[in-house]
């Protein structure tokens, strides 16, 4: 696509629901980041991929996240059992292949536990 | 890991230049972006450099010092569009980014 799509735009949900996180790439790029967002703070990196392998995933806060990418395209983080502190924007971004390219940023997800 | 230091906000006239610096300790180091982030907006790609020195692009130009862990960005003629948060990024086994810097520009 012409650029990275994420949806939804905004969620909102109750503590201890499930959630999911949905992001397009941009066609072509094999380098897929997930970041989180809380308001005023400055971006938490959370997991990398290259194609559908995630060399890093040693940002994931804890066990209730987890993130795939199939097809070595579109990637969905889950987060299980949603916590208040979980709220903030999710930001997916995209590179040509994850070496020395910018990053394309989506809109972002902002997720809202009540 | 990667330690990224940057000031948290600065506050300039119309017209005027400011210079954001950056301090980074990082494993490995692949190169150094610098991002802009309007507020409730995504992040933007505003500048990358690998090499030390210089690059000049239009009103914003980028500094680096690789054996001092130490960039900066330089706005100038600032304009009022300018007001954003300006994010450091240090690219090394991963890209992490700075907490950011809010630049204000009052007229």
């Amino acid at each position: 696509g012409a650029g990275v799509s994420q949806s939804p735009s905004n969620k909102v949900t109750e503590k201890g629901k499930d959630v999911e996180l949905r992001c397009d790439p941009i066609s072509g790029h094999t380098a897929l980041y997930w970041y989180r967002q809380s308001l005023g703070q400055g971006l938490e990196f959370l997991i990398y991929f290259q194609g559908n392998s995630a060399p890093d995933k040693s940002g994931l806060p804890s066990d209730r996240f987890s993130a795939e990418r199939t097809g070595g395209s579109v990637s969905t983080l889950t987060i299980q059992r949603t916590q208040q502190e979980d709220s903030a924007v999710y930001l997916c971004a995209s590179s040509l292949d994850g070496r020395n390219e910018k990053l394309f940023f989506g809109s972002g997800t902002q997720l809202s536990v009540l | 890991g990667q330690n990224i230091d940057q000031p948290t906000e600065m506050t300039a006239t119309e017209g005027a230049i400011v210079q954001i610096n950056c301090t980074y300790q990082t494993s490995g180091f692949n190169g150094l972006f610098w991002y802009q982030q309007h507020a409730g907006e995504a992040p933007t790609f505003l500048s990358y450099n690998v090499l030390d020195g210089l690059e000049e692009k239009g009103r914003f130009s980028s500094f680096l010092s690789r054996s001092k862990g130490y960039s900066y960005l330089l706005l100038k003629e600032l304009q009022m569009k300018d007001s954003a948060s300006y994010l450091c990024a240090p690219l090394g086994g991963k890209l992490q980014f700075g907490a950011g810097t809010q630049v204000v520009v009052t007229p």
